[in-house]
């Protein structure tokens, strides 16, 4: 079944440590977003690419960067973690059709 | 600077009942509005839209809709059950460019049995 999915759906760690949030899909869409999410808030855009080597930066400033080298593949990456970087982080694609965005579950992150 | 306001943070309703949900828009060239329903630890999931182009969709016990003049759209479920109890955002997007949706900031349903 196609779908999109992110690991881990759960991380705690401690300031400073690097980490990396995984998000592919299996549905081949080309174009792929990361979305910041506190309770009560907007989705926010901090990432997203249009295709392989593409990438750009979204509306909320983030000290995250973001690879794409390969289609189904859109990982999401933080080089010092701190606490303010506590939130949820919630992956999406869409394809052909712009608006059909498909989420993934997310990853609740918690820099202690 | 919000374009897309979900001015009721949570809204609470008997099981039967008609649930409103409502969502203002302020950016004129919005032409698609999309509602997401989301549970607690999931990613949102598509639920209705509608195209600026007409004022009602309707798809089973889900309808919105949608007032250009009032920059206003409404999503009704009826009857509402148990099983919505969910966070509801309202999205909107503008033609060209990346069609990337603007997010309200949600509106947490319960129905109660």
């Amino acid at each position: 079944e196609a779908d999109i999915y992110q690991t881990p759906r759960y991380l705690v760690i401690g300031t400073g440590k690097k980490i990396t949030l995984e998000c592919s899909q299996t549905m081949g869409h080309d174009k792929m977003y990361w979305y910041q999410q506190d309770p009560g808030m907007e989705l926010h855009l901090i990432h997203y690419s249009y295709g392989v080597n593409s990438t750009e930066k979204g509306d909320l400033s983030s000290e995250s960067t973001v690879s794409r080298i390969r289609t189904e593949h859109f990982p999401l990456t933080l080089e010092s973690a701190r606490p303010s970087h506590t939130s949820q982080y919630l992956c999406a694609s869409s394809g052909p059709n712009p608006y059909g965005y498909t989420f993934g579950s997310g990853t609740r992150l918690t820099v202690v | 600077d919000q374009q897309v306001k979900q001015n009721s943070p949570s809204l609470s309703v008997q099981e039967g009942r008609i649930s409103i949900l409502n969502c203002d828009y302020t950016n004129s060239m919005f032409d698609y509005f999309l509602w997401y329903k989301k549970y607690p630890a999931e990613g949102p999931t598509f639920l209705i839209s509608i195209s600026s182009i007409k004022d009602k969709n309707e798809d089973g016990r889900f309808t919105v809709f949608l007032n250009k003049s009032a920059k206003h759209l409404s999503l009704h479920i009826v009857p509402s059950q148990p099983g919505d109890s969910a966070v509801y955002f309202c999205a909107a997007s503008a033609p060209g460019g990346s069609y990337i949706p603007t997010f309200g900031r949600g509106t947490s349903l319960i129905v109660h049995p």
